[in-house]
């Protein structure tokens, strides 16, 4: 059962260029999230989605857009990627805020 | 400031032993815990939800400690297949509720046979 799933796995761009990350979902699960996972620094949340097109701002999300038209799309675009964005992307989502989250493959991004 | 600590390990213990880990948060109000499991290079899969009155899964039982604000995450006869990092996961309600979900930044476990 795909569920959650990622595109593209594996992703190298330079900087300047954008790029778009894109996650979609089975479930209808209302909440749908985005992380970067850094050594040292574990799982930050990017942006978050209560519902289609409700957005909001989690703990890193400079230099990050994203939209949620559909209900089971989340895609999250680096208008203009830079190095320090060099980074594994995750997106999950869940059914409330309350419930435990459910993660995709993940997106290895890096950035030249 | 939220925040979930965790000892980051690695911790090595021989195939067969049980293994306890500690997360401590710091926010009082938060509200669900959950132990979740990532191996190397994939993404986190939950493990299991703490609830108050603690909670056992097999050979993996958790506990919550609210008064000291910490959770436990206890692995008995452990297997191989165990090694991974397991990251703390501490939520809190708060309005729209999805922005007080803090992850820490795990512990290492590595099964020696």
């Amino acid at each position: 059962d795909a569920g959650i799933t990622q595109s593209p796995r594996y992703k190298i761009t330079e900087t300047g260029r954008q790029v778009t990350l894109m996650c979609h979902q089975t479930w209808s699960h209302s909440y749908m999230f985005w992380y970067r996972q850094d050594l040292g620094h574990g799982l930050r949340l990017i942006y978050y989605s209560a519902a289609a097109d409700i957005t909001d701002k989690g703990e890193v999300p400079d230099g990050y857009v994203v939209s949620r038209s559909k209900t089971e799309n989340f895609p999250l675009t680096l208008e203009s990627a830079t190095r320090s964005q060099t980074s594994v992307y995750f997106c999950a989502s869940s059914e409330s805020p309350y419930q435990p989250q459910h993660f995709g493959d993940g997106t290895r991004l890096s950035i030249l | 400031r939220k925040e979930v600590e965790q000892d980051p390990g690695p911790f090595n213990v021989p195939e067969g032993a049980t293994v306890a880990f500690n997360c401590t948060y710091s926010n009082s109000a938060s509200q669900s815990f959950f132990w979740y499991r990532q191996d190397c290079r994939k993404e986190p899969k939950l493990l299991m939800s703490v609830y108050s009155s603690g909670n056992e899964d097999g050979r993996f039982t958790a506990q919550l400690n609210r008064a000291s604000q910490y959770i436990s995450l206890l692995i008995r006869d452990s297997k191989l297949s165990d090694s991974a990092t397991y990251l703390c996961v501490v939520k809190e309600y708060s309005g729209g509720g999805a922005d007080g979900l803090t992850f820490g930044k795990g512990t290492h476990l590595i099964i020696q046979p």
